[in-house]
């Protein structure tokens, strides 16, 4: 039979031109946020983390932006490259007991760069 | 530093067959995780020990899965038996802070025949 998997959503840009993946969260407990890259036949590979603490931070051409008003992360990527084609995943956790160790992951975003 | 390593990168096996999947963390890490990936489920944690201990082992999907981590350097996931909704890949990650920059394997690609 027909195999149905999670439809991801994706996002297609010009080489240059800056990325914005978004994520939407669930837990209004979560105080801790990460993303992560995954290229095809890779494991997932660290970008970057904030705080809850935090709205925002910045490392190398990579920007992530918290707005926990309305449970909202955001990925930026300046000047997107065709290395930056992969699988973007946000991933949340939040303190406390036996959740401490656990990452709850998005379902990812395909982002396609374009020469 | 060589990153975690997982083996075998690629298992076919048989319905009802015993597999071990193995993983080596990255020196120093005291957290390990194993983690499954799917394209009907994503990427799910099944399993995470701190210092060899298993802390949260509520993802295992059921009993034919096992983990166990007999010293820092080394931990299995074992399932027997297997069964063809087990294919899938399966990966190991590892991290000094816990949840922080966990650190993932190449990941071991299981098919269930």
């Amino acid at each position: 039979g027909e195999s149905v998997g999670l439809h991801l959503p994706t996002l297609s840009v010009q080489e240059g031109d800056n990325s914005i993946i978004n994520c939407a969260y669930s837990n209004s407990a979560s105080d801790y946020f990460i993303w992560y890259k995954q290229e095809s036949g890779k494991g997932p590979q660290f970008i970057i983390d904030i705080r809850s603490n935090m709205d925002k931070r910045q490392g190398q051409r990579v920007t992530v932006l918290l707005n926990k008003t309305v449970k909202h992360l955001s990925l930026q990527i300046a000047a997107t490259q065709p290395g930056d084609s992969a699988v973007y995943f946000c991933a949340e956790a939040s303190a406390g007991g036996t959740s401490y160790g656990k990452l709850t992951f998005g379902q990812g975003t395909i982002l396609t760069v374009h020469p | 530093d060589a990153g975690v390593i997982q083996s075998p990168r690629h298992e076919v096996t048989e319905m009802g067959q015993e597999v071990t999947l193995r993983c080596k963390p990255i020196s120093g890490h005291d957290y390990l995780f194993w983690y499954r990936q799917t394209m009907m489920r994503g990427l799910e944690l099944l399993i995470y020990f701190n210092n060899n201990v298993p802390i949260d082992d509520s993802g295992m999907p059921e009993d034919r899965f096992s983990a166990k981590m007999p010293n820092a350097s080394f931990s299995t996931l074992k399932i027997q038996p297997s069964e063809p909704r087990d294919s899938a890949v399966y990966f190991c990650a590892s991290s000094f802070y816990g949840r922080d920059k966990q650190y993932f394997g190449p990941g071991t690609r299981l098919t269930v025949t």
